[in-house]
């Protein structure tokens, strides 16, 4: 069974740019969270979706957002970028509590 | 809300046993997991506790006690491709919050 795929891998964009990343969860998996990883924040939670709803948020600022589709694939948007958003953003899916996670998407802003 | 605590760094020589604790206080607790993150790579699931008590995976080992808010991570016989970062996480409903890590580093 394939995992977790994001894409893109790797991206850089300037302050102010927008940007959208996206996450395929493992076949089966209903469940997909994000997560946004840094050195000195660690891992933190974003959102997640369920059946495309979102059913929990951290504590992220609006310009974060992100959307399910109906085949569990989910996007993430970050607007009006700050240097402060560059970071690995790792999505997760979930069928029944563990979480499995994709390679991540490197985020530079510049 | 959630918080996790667990060290920041530990060392072990190859072939020795090393233990990671992680305490934690929330809000709701619907499970622990373990992880383990090599650099650049993402987290990888290692062990998950519900219940109290030990569950055992081959080399690593994991302990919870919900009472405490306390779990170890045992990890025996360490390799050298060990050398990692250990992740605690706590799961609510919907969630899971992790702490920072434990830096593992193994010499030969």
């Amino acid at each position: 069974k394939a995992g977790v795929t994001q894409t893109p891998r790797y991206l850089i964009k300037t302050r102010g740019q927008q940007v959208t990343l996206s996450c395929s969860p493992i076949s089966g998996h209903r469940s997909v969270s994000w997560y946004q990883q840094t050195p000195g924040q660690g891992l933190q939670f974003l959102f997640e979706y369920f059946s495309e709803t979102q059913r929990n948020k951290g504590n992220f600022p609006g310009r974060f957002s992100g959307r399910q589709f109906s085949n569990s694939r989910s996007e993430m948007n970050v607007s009006t970028l700050e240097l402060g958003d560059s970071a690995l953003y790792l999505c997760a899916s979930s069928l029944t509590g563990e979480q499995f996670f994709g390679p991540g998407t490197r985020l530079t802003v510049l | 809300g959630q918080n996790i605590d667990q060290p920041t760094e530990m060392t072990a020589t190859e072939g020795a046993i090393v233990q990671i604790n992680c305490t934690y206080q929330t809000s709701g607790f619907n499970g622990l997991f373990w992880y383990q993150q090599h650099a650049g790579e993402a987290p990888t699931f290692l062990s998950y506790n519900v219940l109290d008590g030990l569950e055992e995976k081959g080399r690593f080992s994991s302990f919870l006690s919900r009472s405490k808010g306390y779990s170890y991570l045992l990890l025996k016989e360490l390799q050298m491709k060990d050398s990692a970062s250990y992740l605690c996480a706590v799961r609510d409903d919907y969630k899971l919050s992790f702490g920072a890590g434990t830096t593992v580093t193994v010499r030969a």
